[in-house]
């Protein structure tokens, strides 16, 4: 298995230019979630999904967007980026989003906007 | 606003010292608490997930406390090691599906 994988690694973008972030899993889980990581805030919510076709906001929504036509996908759409959008991110999967399920989590994505 | 809060932010343990740190959470709509271990470059990976109120696990040297009713969780790592070194992060997810993160306790330990 591949466990979770997310491309690209690294990213640079320009303020107002749109691009999707990629979150694939081989597991067949049910559950996954895109998080960022910004320093001192720990890792945050921004989207998440409990089954194909399923979604739902996080705690830090606005600017993105996310879609689940297939189990194994779930990528994260920016719209139009803004320097605030600069940080590290993380997609995690889980076989399922109830009780006693760990969440395995991607290599994460650098995204840089100037 | 974290709901999650996690102390001390940072602390730092001589090597065989052992060490716990805690991680409080809203005790409504609870579901379960996570806690994983994140070394510098690398990705978080699980530890513990616990449900019931007294729960306890163990992994090797660390091992994880749960208390739903008064909402912390306490985290031991037992004759700390050099490769102990990392953040720590607990999560608490809620009955909506969601798991909010901690902003971690980052341990180093000292030869």
């Amino acid at each position: 298995n591949a466990g979770v994988t997310q491309t690209p690694k690294f990213q640079v973008l320009k303020t107002g230019q749109s691009m999707t972030l990629q979150c694939a899993q081989d597991m067949n889980h049910e559950y996954m979630s895109w998080y960022r990581q910004d320093p001192g805030m720990g890792l945050r919510l921004i989207h998440y999904s409990v089954g194909a076709g399923i979604t739902d906001q996080g705690e830090v929504p606005n600017g993105y967007n996310v879609s689940r036509s297939t189990t194994e996908d779930f990528p994260l759409r920016l719209l139009s980026a803004a320097p605030s959008q600069t940080s590290v991110y993380f997609c995690a999967s889980s076989y399922s989003a109830l009780m006693g399920y760990e969440q395995y989590f991607g290599p994460g994505t650098r995204l840089t906007v100037t | 606003i974290l709901n999650v809060e996690q102390s001390p932010q940072s602390l730092h343990v001589q090597e065989g010292d052992s060490t716990n740190f805690t991680c409080s959470f809203p005790s409504s709509n609870f579901y379960a608490l996570h806690w994983y271990r994140w070394e510098t470059a690398k990705s978080p990976e699980a530890l513990f997930v616990m449900t019931l109120n007294g729960d306890e696990k163990k992994k090797g040297r660390i091992s994880a406390t749960l208390n739903t009713k008064e909402g912390y969780s306490y985290l031991y790592i037992k004759g700390s090691q050099p490769e102990d070194s990392a953040t720590y992060l607990c999560a608490s997810l809620s009955n909506d599906y969601k798991l909010s993160f901690g902003a971690g306790t980052t341990v180093t330990v000292r030869a």
